[in-house]
């Protein structure tokens, strides 16, 4: 099993440009998510989903899109990208919401300039 | 207030040294306790998983769950310098709760 596998590694951005950072996971998970961490912050949830066609905004959605057509996939939209979005993005999921471990991606570190 | 409170460290110790890592909590509702190991430049890995009250060992590794103090701890036995990494707790509630609440995370060092 790969887990969940995240791409790209890298990015540098420009500000005001877009992309989708992919995330797809080979364990049947129900739940997904998409964190970002920040020196002295943590780890901080962008989007989630519990499940194919269902999303949810935790702390920090602004400037993000999310959908979830499939179980497998859950891919991140910045859609005018700015420099406070620099950060370290790590894809996770669970096997149902709230219970069980969250499992996590290599992450991508993003910069935008 | 934050929901969990981890001290950052950093925290550097000798090879073989018995390593103790806390976190603290505010939330009574909170079930699930996990503690994640993370290397410079890659994903959290999970290392311990417990549920509810009480010890749980693996190895190296003790996981404690005092729900009554509102207070997790991980120790580490034997330290090795292959253990220097970020160490982050999380939790969460079941079996509506959307969200894992995670600690910022204590460096450790451990010195040959």
């Amino acid at each position: 099993n790969a887990g969940v596998t995240q791409t790209p590694k890298f990015q540098v951005l420009k500000t005001g440009q877009s992309m989708t950072l992919q995330c797809a996971q080979d364990m049947n998970h129900e739940y997904m998510s998409w964190y970002r961490q920040d020196p002295g912050m943590g780890l901080r949830l962008i989007h989630y989903s519990v499940g194919a066609g269902i999303t949810d905004q935790g702390e920090v959605p602004n400037g993000y899109n999310v959908s979830r057509s499939t179980t497998e996939d859950f891919p991140l939209r910045l859609l005018s990208a700015a420099p406070s979005q620099t950060s370290v993005y790590f894809c996770a999921s669970s096997y149902s919401e709230g219970q069980g471990s969250l499992f996590f991606g290599s992450g991508t570190q993003l910069s935008v300039l | 207030q934050k929901e969990v409170e981890q001290d950052p460290g950093p925290l550097s110790v000798p090879e073989g040294a018995i390593v103790s890592l806390n976190c603290t909590y505010s939330n009574s509702a909170f079930q699930y306790f996990m503690w994640y190991r993370q290397y410079s430049r890659k994903g959290p890995e999970l290392l311990m998983y417990t549920y509810s009250s009480g010890n749980k060992e693996d190895g190296r590794f003790t996981a404690q769950v005092d729900k009554s103090s509102k207070y997790i701890s991980l120790f580490i036995r034997d330290s090795q310098p292959s253990d220097s990494a970020t160490y982050l707790c999380a939790m969460s509630t079941p079996p509506t709760g959307n969200q894992f609440y995670f600690g910022t995370g204590t460096s450790l060092t451990v010195i040959p």
